[in-house]
């Protein structure tokens, strides 16, 4: 199975300031289609996880352009630009080249300092 | 508007059995895999189950292989998880989630409990 690994766990950030998550993959998510299947996911207090980016860096609609997603092969990266009260939230990564099964990271918890 | 709405979750016994059911609306459902991932309070996701559309390829996690069964009625819009042989380490709350996961249901309570 392919292990994705997050970090940091635990995020504090100040409002306004931009905040960064790593991920990296046990093994290359590039698919034999070409495509890296690379998703983000923010999971905020009470609700049900929502997809924000997929394939690396593909945002979803709806999703504010403050969040970015890059990388390549095994190490991706989550990017706010500045972070928001509405952003407090825990965010997983998601592998979904080598399946099954589709494994997730351990999500780190975005706070407000 | 598109949208997965799960359900039968509820308290069982260790040993016991439960079906969920995951309804969909707003969306081909016949054109779309279907997911269930759980997630134990405080902890994070876990995927659990797969079937694709036409329901002839089930994927499971090894933890549920076995015990849990997939299976979609196309006609009724409708995924199901047949969980059997239960355990307390299958407390969680489960997720139904459209194939590529851009869509997820509000979850169900599933608690194995004496």
């Amino acid at each position: 199975d392919v292990v994705m690994t997050q970090s940091p766990l635990s995020l504090p950030v100040t409002l306004g300031q931009p905040a960064s998550i790593s991920c990296r993959s046990s093994q290359s998510l590039v698919f034999s289609d070409g495509k890296t299947y690379l998703s983000w996911f923010q999971q905020r207090p009470g609700q049900s996880p929502r997809r924000l980016i997929y394939e690396v860096s593909h945002r979803d609609s709806g999703v504010p352009d403050r969040f970015s997603g890059s990388g390549s092969g095994t190490d991706f990266t989550l990017k706010i630009t500045r972070v928001q009260a509405e952003d407090v939230a825990i965010y997983y990564c998601m592998q979904g080249a080598h399946w099954p099964p589709w494994t997730f990271g351990q999500g780190t918890k975005v706070e407000i300092k | 508007e598109v949208q997965l709405v799960d359900s039968g979750g509820g308290l069982v016994e260790p040993g016991g059995s439960l079906r969920l059911s995951c309804s969909a609306s707003g969306f081909a459902f016949s054109s779309y895999s279907i997911h269930w991932v759980r997630q134990v309070r405080g902890k994070g996701l876990v995927w659990v189950s797969r079937i694709n559309t036409s329901g002839t390829v089930p994927y499971y996690a090894d933890s549920v292989k076995g015990r849990f069964t997939i299976s979609r009625d196309n006609a009724r819009n409708t995924v199901y998880l047949q969980m059997n042989s239960l355990t307390a380490g299958d407390t969680a709350l489960y997720y139904c989630v459209r194939g590529s996961f851009d869509v997820w249901g509000r979850g169900t309570m599933v608690t194995v409990s004496s």
